[in-house]
């Protein structure tokens, strides 16, 4: 119920192309979806974030998608470049939780080839 | 204006010891959570705590696991009686407040116990 399943594990996309990385999650509470991205050696950074109330947030280069009904979101990198080559988290909170807790998916390791 | 640091930042321990991790959140943040990374997983939850308020410790894993904060600014998480399954990177995050604030991470401490 708490879980959020996050694909694929890693990917490898050409400088220039899509990345997508994609969450799916149980929990019908859930009602915020961060996406983090992680550096080695360094901690999470919020990248972007959606509520449900809609179904596609863009800034920049990145992209979040998110289906209500079928309980998925994900995250597109347009234009991908070397410098986004990282390891990508996605999220979900439930904001009526007391502690406003995170439930993190495993992690993408996104690697873009110049 | 200065980050979240954590110290120290890599931790080598032998089994049976006591660790203490530090965390000092940015200024003004009245919320602080730690969470615990293990290699290729996400990242699990483990203690927040918001203002005055008590701590939600509902993520410890055992009772060998505690965590305070003074004066609402730094805190520490004391593992007790370490064992070689408590090697992780711990990581701290604060935040103006729950919800949909963003939580900002430190760099993490890297315990390693042998």
């Amino acid at each position: 119920q708490q879980q959020v399943k996050q694909s694929p594990q890693s990917l490898i996309v050409q400088k220039g192309g899509i990345s997508i990385i994609n969450c799916a999650y149980e929990n019908t509470a859930f009602d915020y979806f961060p996406w983090y991205q992680q550096f080695p050696g360094k901690g999470p950074a919020l990248l972007i974030a959606i509520r449900p109330d809609v179904s596609e947030k863009k800034e920049g280069r990145f992209t979040i998608s998110f289906n209500k009904s079928a309980k998925q979101f994900s995250l597109h990198i347009m234009d991908s470049q070397p410098g986004d080559s990282a390891t990508y988290f996605c999220a979900a909170s439930s904001l009526m939780d007391s502690n406003y807790q995170l439930i993190w998916g495993a992690g993408t390791k996104l690697i873009i080839k110049p | 204006g200065a980050g979240v640091s954590q110290s120290p930042s890599n931790k080598v321990t032998e089994k049976g010891k006591d660790v203490e991790l530090r965390c000092d959140p940015i200024s003004g943040h009245t919320a602080l959570y730690w969470y615990r990374q293990s290699l290729g997983q996400g990242l699990e939850f483990l203690i927040y705590f918001q203002g005055n308020s008590a701590p939600d410790k509902s993520g410890l894993p055992s009772d060998r696991f505690s965590a305070e904060r003074t004066g609402g600014s730094v805190s520490t998480l004391t593992i007790q009686r370490t064992q070689q399954e408590d090697s992780a990177v711990y990581l701290c995050a604060s935040s103006f407040g729950g919800g949909t604030y963003e939580q900002y991470f430190g760099p993490g401490t890297r315990l390693t116990v042998t």
